[in-house]
């Protein structure tokens, strides 16, 4: 069973860049068997995803976001990040770190699962 | 990139009635849709993948169905604790994933 916790700045201020770090324990993120990505909310609105990466590669953006954003897997330390730059107040929300499996039959789903996720971010942008 | 619609936007019941949630794509996606329940405060909780299976642990009285562009999240007898916010996720082979815009049950 993956775990997933996010950590980053709760605060930060327009024009910036928005870093957040999601910990992977439980399993390893050079498995082949997982996507690893982010999903926001902004206060009282739905959930958006923002993309996603595998370990070697094939990372897949939001193209609302595509050109500020960066999702990358860090191997040696067994976690994954977000780089989300030039934000505005439109980006505060809660960021969700995930995972998702790469199944495609039920025997694989029974071992390694459908998906993860961590508790949730909140990100505050503003002066 | 697939749009999701999902429908009605809120849906009020009482205890123990049938909710039909729909969720329509703007063009096909085969059976690679997921739903999500959502609660204030909590990360999006998966009930279904792949249109019609239930994840470990979801209780019977949630079912999916579906494929192509049109698709069902059915909760037979909704019971206190389902009243929630409930997603549609295109998980399809081709990425960019995009969320339906959400149906409240209340």
């Amino acid at each position: 069973q993956l775990q997933l916790r996010e950590s980053g700045p709760g605060l930060v201020k327009p024009s910036e860049t928005l870093s957040l770090t999601c910990f992977v324990s439980g399993g390893s993120i050079s498995s082949s068997s997982y996507d690893w990505g982010w999903v926001r909310q902004p206060p009282g609105k739905g959930l958006e995803w923002i993309g996603k990466s595998y370990y070697i590669g094939s990372t897949y953006y939001n193209a609302a976001l595509k050109s500020r954003v960066i999702i990358s897997v860090d191997r040696s330390n067994n976690q994954f990040s977000l780089k989300l730059s030039s934000v505005t107040a439109a980006d505060t929300a809660v960021y969700f770190c995930a995972s998702w499996s790469r199944c495609t039959s039920s025997s694989c789903y029974r071992l390694f699962g459908v998906d993860y996720w961590g508790q949730g971010a909140t990100v505050i942008v503003s002066p | 990139e697939i749009v999701l619609i999902q429908s009605p936007a809120t849906l009020s019941l009482s205890p123990g009635e049938r909710a039909t949630l729909s969720c329509r794509a703007s063009q096909s996606i085969d059976t690679f849709l997921a739903w999500y329940q959502q609660k204030p405060g909590q990360a999006p909780r998966l009930l279904i993948y792949d249109a019609s299976n239930r994840a470990a642990g979801i209780p019977a009285r949630f079912s999916g169905s579906g494929s192509g562009t049109d698709f069902t999240l059915t909760i037979t007898n909704v019971e206190a604790e389902d009243f929630a916010v409930y997603y549609c996720l295109d998980r399809n082979n081709r990425p960019p994933w995009t969320f339906g815009q959400g149906t409240k049950l209340e």
